[in-house]
């Protein structure tokens, strides 16, 4: 079955300093691949996508992800973080077929940053 | 370019009423999708419509339905509404083929 496993629930990080956010997944295929951020009571944001090529993919607001397949992980990294990155962050896996019909989310990893 | 606009922002219903959730995608996006957010159960898909016919189903019970129409809106209904009901509602579009998808800010439906 497919299902995605975000391993932390809140990480706290100092404005400056180094983030990564851990995202495993479970799929038969090569996935497409995820990550969104969403502001308290706010819908979500696309931060980046992997569908193909090169593993290492950059996104918005600084943040990229690598794509591992031996490890089954899509880890999101940003060099030095913001207060305004605070946010919760959705790594998410889509289902192939014919173009991917749904994504399937993980429970999401709660960011705090001190100032 | 407008992005995905969902209405109402707030809905407050009763148990056993019926809730109407409204969603326009961004303009040429073709396929919408509703997902349900609750809490202490994450984002879980809900609906695919694509060119107006309903293409895919989550694991939620029949009383949520909805439809798309020709303009490639959507509607989620929600009938016999349960306590558990009670959820952000988020609307997604997407253009034919492997985009990705562009949510809207929601719809949060509160039952008591």
């Amino acid at each position: 079955a497919q299902s995605v496993t975000q391993p932390d629930i809140h990480i706290t990080v100092s404005e400056g300093a180094s983030l990564e956010l851990r995202c495993n997944y479970s799929y038969g295929a090569t996935p497409y691949l995820f990550w969104y951020v969403q502001s308290p009571g706010q819908g979500l944001q696309l931060l980046l996508k992997y569908f193909s090529g090169d593993t290492l993919v950059q996104g918005i607001k600084g943040f990229e992800a690598e794509f591992k397949r031996s490890q089954s992980s899509f880890n999101l990294r940003k060099p030095s973080v913001h207060w305004s990155d605070a946010a919760e962050y959705f790594c998410a896996v889509g289902a192939i077929s014919g173009g991917y019909n749904k994504l399937i989310f993980g429970a999401g990893t709660r960011l705090a940053v001190h100032p | 370019e407008a992005g995905v606009t969902q209405s109402p922002t707030h809905l407050i219903k009763t148990r056993g009423q019926q809730a109407t959730l409204r969603c326009s995608p961004i303009s040429g996006h073709t396929s919408v999708y509703w997902y349900q957010q609750a809490l202490g159960l994450g984002l879980q898909f809900l609906l695919w419509y694509d060119e107006g016919e309903e293409r895919n189903r989550g694991n939620f019970p029949p009383r949520f339905s909805g439809r798309q129409f020709p303009n490639y809106s959507s509607e989620l209904n929600v009938n016999a509404l349960e306590l558990e009901d009670s959820a952000l509602y988020l609307c997604a579009s997407r253009y034919r083929g492997d985009g990705e998808q562009f949510f809207g800010p929601g719809t949060r439906l509160t039952v008591l």
